[in-house]
């Protein structure tokens, strides 16, 4: 069974561009989480997906949006990027809320010029 | 406000022994925690978890224990291998179902 795939795994962007970010979860799993991993910050959660829905979502700017498709994929897209949002991107799937254990992608590495 | 707190960054532990990492909490309402395992350039990956009703869970190495009332756990890795050199992270959460995740600990196995 396939894992997560996270897409594009490197990119680079300069100050004030935006990008998007794109995660297909395991075949089945309904919902998507976001994560932003920084040196010594741990993983700090961006928002959840459920069915289309967001259900959470952290303590971003509104500069970090996201959505999920009918097919359970998922993008996130981050506005007018800044320096410090230059992380690990990672999406998890699961089979459903509340289930606790997260199947995590390989993570979209951002770097900001 | 960290609500999960991994106090050490790292750990370096001898081939073979205990190795013993750390987590701490503050919201009463976390009912539910698990430990990942994270190698570089992989994603992390679920190792364990015990829910709030348990005070111990145990798969094979690995075994998570839990006190509520010092709202601590801990992951105890018995015999300790070369191969569980990694960053281990603690999350807990609540009925919301949003994961609070610890900054991580980097596992250092010496052989």
């Amino acid at each position: 069974k396939a894992g997560v795939t996270q897409t594009p795994r490197y990119l680079i962007k300069t100050r004030g561009q935006q990008v998007t970010l794109s995660c297909s979860p395991i075949s089945g799993h309904r919902s998507v989480s976001w994560y932003q991993q920084t040196p010594g910050q741990g993983l700090q959660f961006l928002f959840e997906y459920f069915s289309e829905t967001q259900r959470n979502k952290g303590n971003f700017p509104g500069r970090f949006s996201g959505r999920q498709f009918s097919n359970s994929r998922s993008e996130m897209n981050v506005s007018t990027l800044e320096l410090g949002d230059s992380a690990l991107y990672l999406c998890a799937s699961s089979l459903s809320r509340g289930t606790g254990e997260l199947f995590f992608g390989e993570g979209s590495r951002l770097t900001v010029l | 406000d960290q609500q999960v707190k991994q106090n050490s960054p790292s750990l370096s532990v001898q081939e073979g022994r205990i190795s013993i990492l750390n987590c701490d909490y503050t919201n009463s309402m976390f009912d539910y925690f698990l430990w990942y395992k994270k190698y570089p350039a992989e994603g992390p990956t679920f190792l364990i978890s015990i829910s709030s009703i348990k005070d111990k869970n145990e798969d094979g190495r690995f075994t998570v224990f839990l006190n509520k009332s010092a709202k601590h756990l801990s992951l105890h890795i018995v015999p300790s291998q070369p191969g569980d050199s990694a960053v281990y992270f603690c999350a807990a959460s609540a009925s919301n179902y949003q994961l609070i995740w610890g900054a991580g600990t980097k596992l250092i196995i010496k052989p």
